[in-house]
């Protein structure tokens, strides 16, 4: 059964620290992996793309480790700006061989920056 | 700028009330995909669909369906409204390269409360 692990929090956090989420999936044949940012009644919006090797944009760093099947978050300095809902997101190719991308995402990480 | 554009914000139906929620993106994507977003559950996939008049079901597809006659646009159907159906419901597009993995863009989603 496809399935992705998030802690829900929230995560209180004050401004300026640093904070790190991970997120567990279960199935090996994960291809791809995204952090989603999503916002108070707001439609989810990516954030980054997670790459084997590691990836960073500005203040986030994103990392995953595809033996123990987990992908983290890295927010430093974090900003007011940066409170919402954080989900993290695994694609596994349909078994039909349609090629479509089955996105499947985890619950959610809610983080709240104080400040 | 891309669009993922759902016909209605917010929906009150009856229940056993046939239900039709359209979607409609501009940027010639080849997938799509019906959500659902509930408290505590995170979004859940309904339907995919990744080419004219083809479609997987997802993890959750009991009590809907859906219809892609046209590339740009992707169909959920109630067939009978219960109110365990009550729930936020998110269109997304996607493209599908070979190597599978890009973005999703999501609507903004459509509130429906079946009473």
């Amino acid at each position: 059964r496809k399935e992705v692990e998030q802690d829900p929090g929230p995560f209180n956090v004050p401004e300026g620290a640093t904070v790190a989420f991970n997120c567990t999936y279960s199935n090996s044949a994960s291809q791809s992996f995204f952090w989603y940012r999503q916002d108070c009644r707001k439609e989810p919006k990516l954030l980054m793309s997670v790459y084997s090797s590691g990836n960073e944009d500005g203040r986030f760093t994103a990392q995953l480790n595809r033996a123990s099947q987990y992908i983290s978050l890295l927010i430093r300095d974090s900003k007011l700006s940066d409170s919402a809902t954080y989900l993290c997101v695994v694609n596994i190719r349909a078994e039909s061989g349609g090629g479509a991308d089955g996105l499947t995402f985890g619950k959610g990480t809610h983080l709240i920056i104080q400040p | 700028d891309v669009k993922v554009t759902q016909s209605s914000r917010y929906l009150v139906k009856r229940t056993g009330e046939k239900v039709f929620l359209e979607c409609v993106q501009d940027m010639d994507h080849e997938n799509m995909f019906w959500y659902r977003q509930d408290p505590g559950l995170g979004l859940r996939l309904i339907y995919f669909s990744y080419d004219v008049k083809m479609k997987e079901k997802g993890d959750i597809p009991e009590g809907y369906s859906v219809s892609r006659e046209k590339k740009e646009r992707f169909s959920l159907i109630l067939e009978s409204a219960s109110t365990n159906q009550t729930s936020m419901y998110l269109c997304a597009s996607s493209l599908q390269p070979a190597g599978g993995g890009t973005e999703a863009f999501f609507g903004q989603g459509t509130r429906l409360t079946v009473v």
